[in-house]
């Protein structure tokens, strides 16, 4: 069964920086595609950014309002996916999900993670 | 930047009435577009990939149509679980876009 496990989530204020993690399970997941896909409060979902497998030369691409500030980068030994988070705004404010990617969309998904920037 | 747009926003329905929600793009791309469910407090749960491919285990009355800028997901007879809120999402050069959703709600 695969499962996807996201930690690291909290309050943290403007211009701060959180670590969040994405621990994968049931599945080969050196050769998945992962993305990181965020939800603010009563709103909808917007794609933050994705990394593709060490074989496809672990390319990552970003969504524009994270570009920058956001890094995405994976530990296969460890099957776990990272999104470092710098200079926090309160529009980062949401609930982050870690999901796979087949057929250029999103197949499984973890349960989330409340990332608060608040002063 | 491809832009999506869900018709309509909320949609008032009963159990056992066809329905039918409809994502429009800014522009043309290929037929990578997706259909989620999403129920509150929960992960959103694809439904629909390629346009057309239901995904393993979802029930057959949903269906994924459509092409270019204009798709549409049915639900050929709301059941009762079906009441959620539904995004369709497309892959462009690089980038992943949701629309902005549709609420599909009680009568």
């Amino acid at each position: 069964e695969v499962q996807l496990v996201e930690s690291g989530g909290g309050l943290v204020k403007p211009g701060g920086s959180l670590r969040l993690s994405c621990a994968a399970s049931g599945f080969t997941f050196s050769n998945a595609w992962m993305s990181w896909v965020r939800q603010a409060p009563g709103k909808g979902l917007e794609w933050v950014g994705r990394i593709k497998s060490k074989t496809e030369g672990e390319t990552i691409d970003y969504a524009a309002p994270v570009n920058g500030r956001f890094t995405i980068s994976r530990d296969d030994s460890k099957k776990t996916l990272y999104l470092q988070m710098n200079s926090l705004k309160t529009e980062d404010t949401a609930v982050y999900y870690c999901a796979t990617e087949s057929y250029y969309a999103f197949d499984y998904w973890g349960q989330g993670t409340l990332v608060t920037v608040s002063s | 930047d491809i832009q999506m747009t869900q018709s309509p926003s909320t949609l008032s329905a009963s159990v056992g009435d066809r329905v039918t929600i409809t994502c429009r793009a800014s522009q043309t791309f290929s037929n990578w577009l997706a259909w989620y469910q999403q129920k509150p407090g929960k992960a959103p749960k694809r439904l629909m990939y390629r346009a057309s491919s239901l995904e393993s285990g979802v029930p057959s009355r949903f269906s994924g149509s459509g092409s270019g800028t204009e798709f549409t997901l049915t639900i050929s007879s709301l059941q009762p679980d079906d009441f959620a809120t539904y995004y369709c999402q497309q892959y462009n050069s690089y980038f992943f876009t949701f629309g902005p959703g549709t609420k599909v709600d009680i009568k």
